[in-house]
């Protein structure tokens, strides 16, 4: 399954929204669709897992939606710690597979 | 608190081989399965393997099957990776992962990576 992130730079300043896209070639059944952070030099945390549900400690302004072959990730209040590269990565099928990436930049 | 420590990276020449370990700790790790990923520089994200919590089951990659060999072992709570025949394009920081449950192909905890240059 090949998952496509749009846009592949998206850039805000501190309080605004983001919006994440991350279409899927096929549909995902069970909405099998992760979302990860990762900040330069740091390993990928969890976000988000099943399409809408919050890792443990993942602030609530983090929020995923989502069915099929079109998933969300929204960040209702951007915080200066948000700037990162975001990924999706659906786990329906092995080989299990990540988009390419959304850098979220001031 | 869960604790993954990955260990054995370096430089190697083409077509040699190398042995990555992930020092588990902060969990049960004999009830997990656990993954590698990998991060070529400047790159996106790639799954590598998994292997199911008792060892019994593995999957891979395309890109690395018949070369690399996922394995376990419980009573030490480390997972490795044994890379052989490597490749210019295995260059990548390598992670291990761990999935919530059994095996379910997401990964809920990261360790920090090891760096694999694969160069001559």
């Amino acid at each position: 399954i090949v998952l496509t992130q749009s846009p592949g730079t998206l850039s805000l300043s501190p309080g605004e929204r983001a919006t994440l896209s991350c279409r899927a070639s096929q549909s995902i059944s069970r909405s099998y669709l992760a979302w990860y952070q990762q900040k330069p030099g740091q390993a990928p945390r969890l976000l988000i897992y099943g399409a809408s549900s919050r890792a443990t400690g993942i602030p609530d302004r983090f929020s995923g939606s989502g069915s099929g072959a079109d998933f969300t990730l929204t960040i209702s209040r951007l915080e200066p710690e948000d700037f990162a590269v975001y990924y999706c990565q659906q786990y329906d099928n092995s080989p299990y597979t990540f988009g390419q990436g959304t850098k979220l930049e001031i | 608190q869960v604790q993954l420590v990955e260990s054995g990276g370096g430089v190697v020449q083409p077509g040699r081989s190398l042995r990555l370990s992930c020092a588990a700790s902060g969990f049960t790790f004999s009830t997990y399965g656990m993954h590698w990923v990998r991060q070529a520089p400047g790159k996106g994200l790639e799954w590598v393997a998994v292997i199911s919590y008792d060892g019994s089951r593995k999957h891979y990659a395309d890109s690395v099957k018949g070369r690399f060999t996922i394995s376990r072992d419980n009573s030490e709570n480390t997972l490795y990776l044994q890379m052989n025949s490597l490749r210019v394009e295995d260059t990548a920081m390598y992670y291990c992962a761990k999935d919530p449950g059994f095996w379910s192909g997401h990964f809920d905890f990261w360790g920090q990576g090891t760096l694999v240059t694969v160069s001559s």
